[in-house]
């Protein structure tokens, strides 16, 4: 059973751009959710997919968008980036979106410049 | 507004001591409190959880203690290893949000030797 993977690892881009994450989920998760963590800060949600629809969405401006696609693989992207979206990235799934325990990618640190 | 408050921000205890990190909350629907560990470099994993239909959970070295009245529970790292050196989350989620977890800040932990 392969855990959850996301890539890339690092990624450096410059103020203005577009980046997409991509996350796959867990061997049979449906539940797929993103965070972000600022530095010294806690994983602050932006927003979840149950089989391909969103699900609930944190405080976060519309220029941060996703997808899930049917084999629950999900992307995040995210326009007009700024300074302040400098952090790590995570995703998390689960079995369902009923299930408690989540789990977590490594992550994609992402600097803007 | 903050609705996981985390203390504190760091702590540093000797080898063999015990760890004890604070959290508390304020949403009333939240009824499962999960902790995450999380190393440098990685996404958190789940630690242990607790239910508030219950006062303690014990798994080896590490219990939560939970205090529904006062709307409080913390994490006490029994025998503290240089091992355990790591940054913990308390989180909350409620049936109603999906189980989506509103994490704490964290607590940053260093055993020493």
């Amino acid at each position: 059973e392969t855990g959850v993977t996301q890539s890339p690892t690092h990624l450096i881009k410059t103020r203005g751009q577009q980046v997409t994450l991509r996350c796959s989920s867990q061997s049979g998760h449906n539940t797929v959710s993103w965070y972000q963590q600022a530095l010294g800060q806690g994983p602050q949600f932006i927003f979840q997919y149950y089989r391909e629809e969103e699900n609930g969405r944190g405080n976060f401006p519309p220029r941060f968008s996703g997808l899930q696609f049917p084999n629950y693989s999900s992307e995040l992207n995210v326009n007009a980036l700024e300074l302040d979206d400098s952090a790590l990235y995570l995703c998390a799934s689960r079995p369902d979106r009923a299930s408690t325990e989540a789990f977590f990618g490594q992550g994609t640190r992402l600097t803007v410049v | 507004q903050q609705q996981v408050k985390q203390s504190p921000q760091s702590l540093i205890v000797q080898k063999g001591g015990i760890s004890i990190i604070n959290c508390a909350y304020e949403n009333t629907a939240f009824d499962y409190f999960p902790w995450y560990q999380q190393f440098p470099g990685k996404g958190p994993a789940l630690l242990i959880a607790i239910r508030p239909d219950v006062s303690e959970k014990k798994e080896g070295r590490f219990t939560i203690s939970f205090n529904k009245s006062a709307k409080q529970f913390s994490l006490h790292i029994m025998d503290s290893q240089p091992g355990d050196s790591a940054t913990y989350f308390c989180a909350a989620s409620e049936p109603g949000g999906s189980y989506i977890p509103t994490f704490g800040r964290g607590t940053s932990l260093i055993v020493h030797p």
